[in-house]
């Protein structure tokens, strides 16, 4: 079983800070790592992926990934009250299960206006 | 952009009923997915198909069996509801790994009671 490890939360910031979202992982072969934000009843959305060690910006997103440490982050920059959801991160399995997707349990951040 | 659509956003059925939830994609994927998803527990894998008539269990197929007749649908079905299997249900597909690193393009969910 591939485990894919996050804090629950809930995390709580107040508007305009940076939120920062923490994954780690245990399958040394994945090469490919997602987050997804799901609103309370909604399902999940992809909102950034990434396959090299560093750092990848969208707008106001960074995912951040050390394959060495088998952690991937993900930070919120200028957070907004519309950025209170469920974060999930996800693992694409290797080998034998490269199609598959991982996913950690979500953390759920608030942004507090 | 690719959409999934899942016939149902709620379901309430009986113990015992054989359930369908249907999930259809529109961007020719070979791959689709079941998840259910639990509090506390995550996203959790049911079945997976890699192409039309090809299924795979994924980590919790007990009780689930799937049906995958044309590439864009891939039907979830329960073959006797029981109450532990009150969820949300999540369909999705991707493209196969040689074509990129997409991530999962998620339907809109069937909430599923099982009374």
């Amino acid at each position: 079983q591939k485990e894919v490890e996050q804090n629950s939360g809930p995390l709580s910031v107040p508007e305009g800070a940076i939120a920062s979202l923490n994954c780690t992982y245990s399958d040394r072969g994945s090469q490919s790592f997602f987050w997804y934000r799901q609103y309370s009843g909604k399902s999940p959305e992809l909102i950034m992926f990434i396959y090299s060690n560093g750092d990848k910006e969208d707008g106001r997103f960074t995912a951040q990934l050390n394959k060495a440490s088998q952690y991937v982050s993900l930070l919120i920059r200028d957070s907004q009250p519309s950025d209170s959801a469920t974060y999930l991160c996800a693992v694409k399995g290797s080998g034998n299960t490269g199609n598959q997707f991982y996913f950690g349990t979500g953390t759920s951040l608030t942004v507090i206006p | 952009d690719v959409k999934v659509t899942q016939s149902s956003r709620y379901l309430v059925k009986r113990t015992g009923e054989k359930v369908f939830l249907e999930c259809v994609q529109d961007m020719d994927h070979e791959n689709m997915f079941w998840y259910r998803q639990d509090p506390g527990l995550g996203l959790r894998l049911i079945y997976f198909s890699y192409d039309v008539k090809m299924k795979e269990k994924g980590d919790i197929p007990e009780g689930y069996s799937v049906s995958r007749e044309k590439k864009e649908r891939f039907s979830l079905i329960l073959e006797s509801a029981s109450t532990n299997q009150t969820s949300m249900y999540l369909c999705a597909s991707r493209v196969p790994r040689d074509r990129g690193n997409y991530g999962y393009t998620f339907g809109s969910g069937t909430r599923l009671t099982v009374v």
